[in-house]
């Protein structure tokens, strides 16, 4: 069973430019947690979603980002016009459905670098 | 607005020692993670800790909960040198709809031969 998998691993985008970042939950796993680590900080939750759904983006910043998780495919966090600020490694997680008392189970990350 | 606070944030000691790490937190919950993390890697789950009273061991490491003190410690025994990474804690609210984690600022644990 594979894990999170999260593309790209490594993304470079000028100043202005979108970055689009993918994540593929764990077979089985319906619910969708986006989280990102500013460098020597610990994670901050941004997004988390269901399919089709937004459950709480109560820590997406209100300007530039979005994200979404459709019926097919992977969930997309999507920050448009970038700044040097945007530059962290952003996680996502999967779970198998609300309220569960199983945890969270990471990606391996993509690390965003804004020049 | 939950808060989850680490101490301390930066542990250096020798092999051998034993040494814990503390996690205060300051609402009400009885869920809460203990996450490992390498330079440029993701998280690797350590403990999940799911009551008041929970004690996990896993090798060099026992994690423990007291819900009514809102805090969880994490002891190190015999530190080894693969042991060295950042340390965090996460806390959920565990209620229907706040299912998201909430982290602590990390522990940076290096062990010195």
């Amino acid at each position: 069973n594979a894990g999170v998998m999260q593309n790209p691993r490594h993304l470079v985008r000028r100043r202005g430019q979108e970055a689009r970042l993918r994540c593929s939950p764990m077979k089985g796993h319906s619910h969708v947690y986006w989280y990102r680590q500013l460098p020597e900080e610990g994670l901050k939750f941004m997004v988390y979603l269901q399919k089709e759904n937004i459950i709480d983006e109560s820590g997406m910043p209100k300007e530039r980002f979005s994200a979404e998780f459709p019926k097919e495919g992977p969930s997309i966090l999507r920050i448009q016009q970038v700044v040097r600020g945007d530059s962290a490694a952003y996680f996502c997680a999967s779970s198998p459905k609300r309220r569960t008392r199983d945890e969270q189970y990471f990606g391996p990350g993509t690390r965003l670098t804004v020049t | 607005e939950l808060k989850v606070e680490q101490n301390p944030l930066f542990l250096s000691m020798q092999e051998g020692k034993n040494y814990t790490i503390y996690c205060n937190y300051s609402t009400t919950s009885d869920r809460l993670y203990w996450y490992r993390q390498d330079p440029g890697k993701s998280l690797e789950s350590l403990f999940v800790l799911l009551s008041n009273g929970a004690v996990k061991q896993e090798g060099r490491l026992m994690a423990s909960l007291d819900t009514k003190a809102r805090l969880s410690t994490l002891h190190i025994t015999a530190a080894v040198h693969d042991l060295s990474a950042t340390y965090f804690c996460a806390v959920d609210m565990g209620n229907f709809g706040n299912e998201k984690l909430t982290f602590g600022t990390g522990t940076r644990l290096t062990i010195i031969p």
